[in-house]
């Protein structure tokens, strides 16, 4: 059964940092591309980053790019979401999900909430 | 990359049939075959209903149907079941420089 459980989300205060994780477990972790979507309180769902099964490739959506960085260790089969000079409008609940290719992502986990107050 | 273009709502009564739309440009979904709708009940996680503009997921009930025409794609959901009631979002691949585009939601209520 594929699982997915991110953590690190919290409150924090504008232009500070924060390291998103997500465990992955179920399935063959390396072999596929990962994504962080975030949905802001009460507003939709928006992708943030995707990053390839190898982890050569990123990518961002240019509301974060320069200040968020995704990588992945495939030895421990996580994901992680590193965030920087954080905004309030980037205070949403991130979640993880596993792709398929870029094509779409089939399992999400339940995602962590990021506060950004001061 | 614009977000793609979604009815804020739409309505059905149970047994009836529903269609969302979601419309963007030839640079997402007209460019490429691979739209993909979620549905998110309150409180909970997106759950995947349908990949690559038609085909369902397993375990996904073949009262979700997908379609494409154009710059616009379109769920449809036949045989509405108060289950259904949720929120439901487009996506489309957008290229290698922003794969992603989401439509802004759609809330399907069952009368």
């Amino acid at each position: 059964e594929v699982q997915l459980v991110e953590s690190g989300g919290g409150l924090i205060q504008p232009g500070g940092s924060l390291r998103l994780s997500c465990a992955a477990s179920g399935f063959t972790f390396s072999s596929y591309a990962m994504n962080w979507v975030r949905q802001a309180p009460g507003k939709g769902l928006e992708w943030v980053s995707a990053i390839s099964g190898s982890g050569v490739s990123t990518y961002y959506a240019d509301s974060v790019k320069g200040r968020f960085t995704i990588s992945r260790d495939n030895s421990k089969n996580t994901l992680y979401l590193q965030m920087s000079s954080l905004r309030a409008e980037d205070t949403a609940v991130y979640y993880c999900a596993k792709g398929n290719a870029l094509r779409y992502s089939d399992y999400w986990g339940q995602g962590t909430l990021v506060t950004v107050s001061s | 990359q614009s977000a793609l273009t979604q009815p804020r709502s739409v309505s059905g009564s149970p047994g009836q049939s529903v269609t969302i739309s979601c419309t963007g440009t030839s640079s997402d979904v007209g460019g490429y075959n691979y739209v993909s709708w979620y549905q998110q009940h309150p409180g909970k996680a997106p759950k995947l209903m349908i990949c690559d503009v038609t085909k369902r997921p397993s375990g996904v009930p073949d009262r979700f149907s997908g379609s494409k025409s154009g710059n616009t794609a379109s769920l449809t959901i036949s045989g509405l079941q108060a289950e259904d009631e949720a929120d439901y979002y487009c996506c489309s691949y957008a290229g290698t420089y922003t794969p992603w585009v989401f439509g802004g939601g759609t809330k399907l209520t069952v009368l």
